[in-house]
Parts: structure tokens; C-alpha cells; sequence
């Protein structure tokens, strides 16, 4: 079955650790996106890709960073700039713009140790 | 500012019907989608209008107008598993989309 695996499903970091969160899907989609959920809250877009080796910045890009090698993978680093990286972080892809809809992974839950 | 407002909780009984409402202030925009989300999982896509009017999907419709820039997501025949958060969520072109806050559905017995 096609679809977004977002690994690990918990993850403690600590302070002045850079974690790299996996992002996988076999949709064959050009686009994918890197969301931030705090409780409560509605996502907040960190990065997109539109197409392989190439990525910008969302809303709240800061202390974060992408690449975008393979079409399949769109790896999140929380670098240690991050200072409230406490989070739901979810993964996604879609055919093209996003008027398409989006696929979703399951989620990282990040935590400070 | 960009910014879609939306009801933090709604509750209803099962068997009802039940209306998500939606306001939006957003630069370019190009469409409303939904949402749904159940407690700690993935959101899954429930419908998008581009259009004004009534977008229908089994149980689940969804309406726009864009000169009230306002927008909202219909129930009906209420089932428990309905119980989950509801997003709207404005394309503004090309690949930004932004989400409202979700609305917090509870479906009563």
C-alpha cells in the first residue's frame, strides 16, 4: 500500500542535540511538507519541496533544516537553535499545489529530555 | 494578517447533524479544504471547494462563499467515531497552505 512513514514515532532530544526526523513515501508525489502541531493549535508549515533539490522556508523555518535528495525522502533536522522544540511533527505529500489534497504521515512526537 | 477562525469545540448527540463554521483572511486565496484528526494520528483529507456552494461526500458536505469569505463543514447522521478535530485549511497559491486551529468535535450518546 502507498503512503507517508514518518519515523521514529517518539524522540527525546537533548539540550544542544541536533535530531534528525524521517520523513518516506512511495506516492510518488513531487511535493512534500513539514509540519509543526502544538496541542491545541493548528499546523504550522516549517519547510515544503516542490521538487527534488530544491526546498523553501514556510513560517516558522527557524532552527530547522531540510533536504530534499530523493524524491521519496524529505528529512527535518531540529538543530539546537530550535529552543521549543517540544512538538507533534507531521510529514506530508501531495500530487502538485496544494489545492491537491495532502497526505499525511502518523507523526513524531519530540520531546527535551 | 493570514488567519482562519474556527469554533474551539462543538458538541452534539449521535444521530444529529452538526455545522464546523470557518472565517478566513488570507492573501490569494484559491480554496477551502477540511480536515479531520483523531486524538494523536494523521490528518486525513475530507473535501475542498474552490467554488462557492455545496461540495457533498457521503455523510459529510462542505459549503463556501467567497464574498462572506466564510465557509463550513456539515455532519450529519452523527457516529461516535466522529468525535475528532477539524481543520480548515486556506491554499493561498502555489504550496502554502495555512490551517485554522481545528475545532474539537464531541459526539455525545
Amino acid at each position: 500500500d502507498g503512503g507517508i512513514t514518518q519515523s521514529p514515532k517518539y524522540l527525546f532530544r537533548k539540550e544542544g542535540q541536533n535530531v534528525t526526523l524521517s520523513c518516506e513515501q512511495n506516492l510518488n508525489h513531487d511535493a512534500m511538507y513539514w509540519y509543526r502541531q502544538d496541542p491545541g493549535q493548528g499546523l504550522r508549515l516549517i519547510y515544503y519541496s516542490q521538487i527534488v533539490n530544491d526546498f523553501q522556508k514556510g513560517d516558522i523555518a527557524e532552527g530547522y533544516s531540510v533536504s530534499r535528495e530523493k524524491k521519496e525522502s524529505f528529512p527535518l533536522t531540529v538543530t539546537s537553535a530550535q529552543k521549543n522544540p517540544t512538538a507533534f511533527y507531521l510529514c506530508a505529500s501531495s500530487v502538485g499545489t496544494s489545492n491537491q489534497p495532502q497526505h499525511f504521515g502518523d507523526g513524531t512526537r519530540l520531546s527535551i529530555l | 494578517g493570514q488567519s482562519l477562525e474556527q469554533p474551539s469545540e462543538v458538541t452534539a448527540v449521535e444521530g444529529a447533524i452538526v455545522q464546523i463554521n470557518c472565517t478566513y483572511q488570507t492573501s490569494g486565496f484559491y480554496g477551502l479544504s477540511w480536515y479531520q484528526q483523531h486524538d494523536g494520528g494523521a490528518p486525513t483529507f475530507l473535501s475542498y471547494n474552490a467554488l462557492d456552494g455545496l461540495e457533498e461526500t457521503g455523510r459529510f458536505s462542505s459549503f463556501l462563499s467567497r464574498s462572506d469569505s466564510y465557509g463550513y463543514l456539515l455532519l450529519q447522521e452523527l457516529q461516535m467515531k466522529d468525535s475528532a478535530s477539524y481543520f480548515c485549511a486556506s491554499n493561498t497559491g502555489g504550496f502554502k497552505t495555512i490551517f485554522g486551529a481545528g475545532t474539537r468535535l464531541f459526539v455525545k450518546a
